[in-house]
């Protein structure tokens, strides 16, 4: 069954220190993309940041990074030096390259609040 | 470029109506996927089309659900007889390339309230 996890309903984080959100995923795909999504309050969904399987390097956008471990089928994001307008939903997704519709499947979710 | 354009923003209906969401994709984009938000949860496939083409519906409810992308103009979700069940966000993504699986884009999405 393809299936994304993520464990932690809800986050806390100073400003200014990085945070890791956790993603588990299982899929019997060898080929599969994994995103992560922004959730403002206003609803939008930005997309952050992609890690194809095939890639060997971690990907990095800016002050957000994906913790890509294969073997353990987990992809965490890590935000470095967490602003307030970083509080939102963040949603882990993958897109397994089945049947070729690359549908992407999300996981629940996690609300993260940056303190001041 | 415009992004993925999604009208209304916001939509009531009362129960036993019929709803129509509107999906523009991004200009050159021929792939068009919706999702569906119930409130507190991620998001959840319903349909992925081109153009007047449904090439998944395997998470389309059964009844009342329908989806159409036709040659010209935008893709529409049509849900009839609409249930209190019904209220939740509702996202297109569009996709210029199903072999690109990282180009897709989000609209807005619209709110349906069901009273």
């Amino acid at each position: 069954a393809q299936k994304i996890t993520q464990t932690q309903p809800g986050m806390f984080v100073q400003e200014k220190e990085a945070v890791t959100l956790d993603c588990t995923y299982d899929t019997s795909d060898q080929s599969y993309g994994l995103f992560w999504y922004k959730q403002p309050s206003s609803g939008e969904m930005i997309f952050l940041i992609y890690q194809g399987s095939y890639d060997e390097q971690n990907a990095t956008e800016g002050r957000y990074s994906l913790n890509f471990q294969k073997a353990r089928k987990s992809a965490n994001l890590v935000i470095s030096a967490s602003q307030l307008g970083d509080s939102a939903m963040y949603f882990c997704a993958m897109s397994p390259h089945t049947s070729g519709t690359y549908k992407y499947i999300f996981g629940t979710g996690t609300r993260l609040k940056v303190l001041a | 470029n415009a992004g993925v354009m999604q009208n209304p923003r916001h939509l009531v209906r009362r129960r036993g109506q019929e709803a129509r969401l509107r999906c523009s994709p991004m200009k050159g984009h021929s792939h068009v996927y919706w999702y569906r938000q119930l409130p507190e949860e991620g998001l959840k496939f319903m349909v992925y089309l081109q153009k007047e083409n449904i090439i998944d519906e395997s998470g389309m409810p059964k009844e009342r659900f329908s989806a159409e992308f036709p040659k010209e103009g935008p893709s529409i979700l049509r849900i009839q007889q609409v249930v209190r069940g019904d209220s939740a966000a509702y996202f297109c993504a569009s996709s210029p390339n199903r072999d690109s699986p990282r180009e897709q884009y989000f609209g807005p999405g619209t709110r349906l309230t069901v009273t």
